[in-house]
């Protein structure tokens, strides 16, 4: 059974600092990965999805990276803002589900202090 | 594109009572997905439905809940009695094959 693990639960960071959310899975036979963003009694927004095929996917500052063969993936925020500040989740989905689910991490709730 | 529409945003309702939350998903999209968020368990899919028919129910948690989707643009999701413990944030999402997954703003529901 796939399982999603992020690390860190929280995390605090000042302005402008560059960091990395972490996400694993435990099955690698993965058909893509997706990376959302969810703020405060708001629905997910996704963020960039990449196909197993991958290795990354970039969108301004953001960068998403995967390695199937180890079951991991890593989201990098370049220069950070407040306006970033959100909890980030990371959902595979596994083959045999082109048409199937989606399996969420916990997510990782960001702060980003002016 | 008016990204997947859920209605209500906000439910509460009384222990015993009917739930239906409704989905519309964006034109297009052949499958739709019913998730469910809490603290305690994060976002777990409920059912899902490929080209309206339902593929997978195996996360609907009893037989309270229900699901049907009548036609390519219209979902409900029905919980019937509700109990306090069905509080919960639910989303309606859909994708196209080969894309990437769009999740509506949710419903966010209280049952006292």
């Amino acid at each position: 059974k796939q399982e999603v693990t992020q690390i860190p639960a929280a995390l605090s960071v000042p302005e402008g600092e560059n960091l990395v959310l972490n996400c694993s899975f435990t099955d690698s036979a993965i058909y893509n990965l997706q990376w959302f963003r969810q703020d405060p009694g708001k629905g997910l927004t996704s963020l960039l999805l990449i196909q197993s095929s991958q290795r990354e996917q970039t969108s301004g500052r953001l960068n998403a990276s995967l390695d199937k063969s180890s079951g991991r993936s890593t989201l990098y925020i370049a220069a950070s803002q407040p306006g970033d500040s959100a909890t980030y989740l990371c959902a595979v989905m596994n083959y045999g589900g082109s048409q199937g689910n989606l399996i969420f991490g916990k997510g990782t709730k960001l702060s980003v202090k002016p | 594109d008016a990204g997947v529409i859920q209605s209500p945003r906000h439910e509460v309702t009384e222990m015993g009572q009917e739930v239906t939350l409704r989905c519309k998903p964006i034109s297009g999209h052949n499958s739709l997905f019913w998730y469910r968020q809490t603290m305690m368990r994060g976002l777990e899919l409920l059912i899902y439905f490929n080209n309206n028919v339902p593929i997978d129910d195996s996360g609907m948690p009893e037989d309270r809940f229900s699901a049907k989707m009548p036609n390519a643009s219209f979902s409900t999701l029905k919980i019937q009695p509700s109990e306090p413990r069905d509080s919960a944030v639910y989303f309606c999402a859909s994708r196209r094959s080969d894309s990437g997954y769009t999740f509506g703003s949710g419903t966010r529901l209280t049952v006292v």
